[in-house]
C-alpha cells in the first residue's frame, strides 16, 4: 500500500457542527501534516505529527484540533467553524527521516462551510 | 525569509507543444527541491525530487533542472497532452526536510 488515504472527500457543515476528518497510510511513515489549501494558493501547512506526537502548529484556530492515535492514522476534529475555513484539506506522509523525505499527498477533503 | 517564486503564474499551450515552468528560491539550508502536479481538487502528485548535487532528473516526458548556484529550477513538458493540464507546484525542503516552502505554482492549461 503506496498511498495516504483521506474521508470523507467532501463535507458541507453548519457553523454549530462538529465534524472530523480522516487520513489513513500504511506506508510505516512517522510524520504526518494536515494542510488547508484555497482556491488557486498552495498548500498552507496547519500541524506536524511526528512520532504521533504533536511537533509543529502554526498557530491554528484552536476550532481545528488534531489528533494521531497512533502511527497509521491522522484526525482533524471540526467544531464552530466559519464559512472562511471552507477549503481543500490535505493529509500527507513522509517516512521521517533521510535527504529524500519526500511527502506523499492524499487526494484531500474538500470543505464547505455554510 | 524563505519563498520560492514560480513563473509564470498561468500558461496556454497546444497539444503537442513543449513548455518550460520556472521556479526561483531563496530557501536555506537547502535539502532538496521537487515538483508535484496537483490536477484540480485533488493532492498534489510527485513528479521529481532532487539534492543540491543533482542537475537534471527525468520522469518521462517532464525533466526537471537545477542550479544550485543560482537557485533556480525548470520543468519542461514535452509534446504536452491534454492531461498534463494541472497546477504544477514547486516546494522547496530544508535541512530537516519536513517544512516545506510551496511556490505559489503555476496553471497549465493544454488546448486541443
Amino acid at each position: 500500500d503506496t498511498e495516504v488515504t483521506q474521508t470523507p472527500k467532501h463535507l458541507v457543515m453548519g457553523m454549530t457542527n462538529k465534524k472530523s476528518l480522516k487520513c489513513e497510510q500504511h506506508m510505516g511513515h512517522r510524520a504526518m501534516y494536515w494542510y488547508k489549501q484555497k482556491a488557486k494558493k498552495p498548500p498552507e501547512l496547519m500541524f506536524v505529527y511526528s512520532y504521533e506526537k504533536l511537533s509543529i502548529n502554526e498557530s491554528v484556530p484552536s476550532r481545528f484540533s488534531p489528533e494521531c492515535p497512533n502511527s497509521s492514522l491522522l484526525n482533524l476534529h471540526l467544531h464552530a467553524l466559519q464559512p472562511e475555513d471552507s477549503a481543500l484539506y490535505l493529509c500527507a506522509s513522509t517516512p521521517g527521516g533521510g535527504i529524500y523525505n519526500e511527502q506523499f499527498f492524499g487526494p484531500g477533503t474538500r470543505l464547505t462551510v455554510l | 525569509k524563505n519563498q520560492v517564486e514560480q513563473s509564470p503564474q498561468s500558461l496556454i499551450i497546444l497539444e503537442g507543444k513543449n513548455c518550460t515552468l520556472q521556479c526561483n528560491y531563496t530557501v536555506s539550508p537547502f535539502s532538496n527541491l521537487r515538483w508535484y502536479k496537483q490536477d484540480t481538487g485533488r493532492g498534489p502528485v510527485s513528479l521529481t525530487i532532487m539534492t543540491f548535487s543533482e542537475n537534471t532528473k527525468s520522469n518521462g516526458r517532464y525533466t526537471a533542472t537545477l542550479d544550485a548556484d543560482t537557485k533556480q529550477s525548470s520543468l519542461h513538458i514535452t509534446a504536452s497532452q491534454l492531461s498534463d493540464s494541472a497546477s504544477y507546484i514547486c516546494v522547496v525542503s530544508d535541512n530537516a526536510g519536513n517544512m516545506l516552502t510551496f511556490g505559489g505554482g503555476t496553471r497549465l492549461m493544454v488546448k486541443p
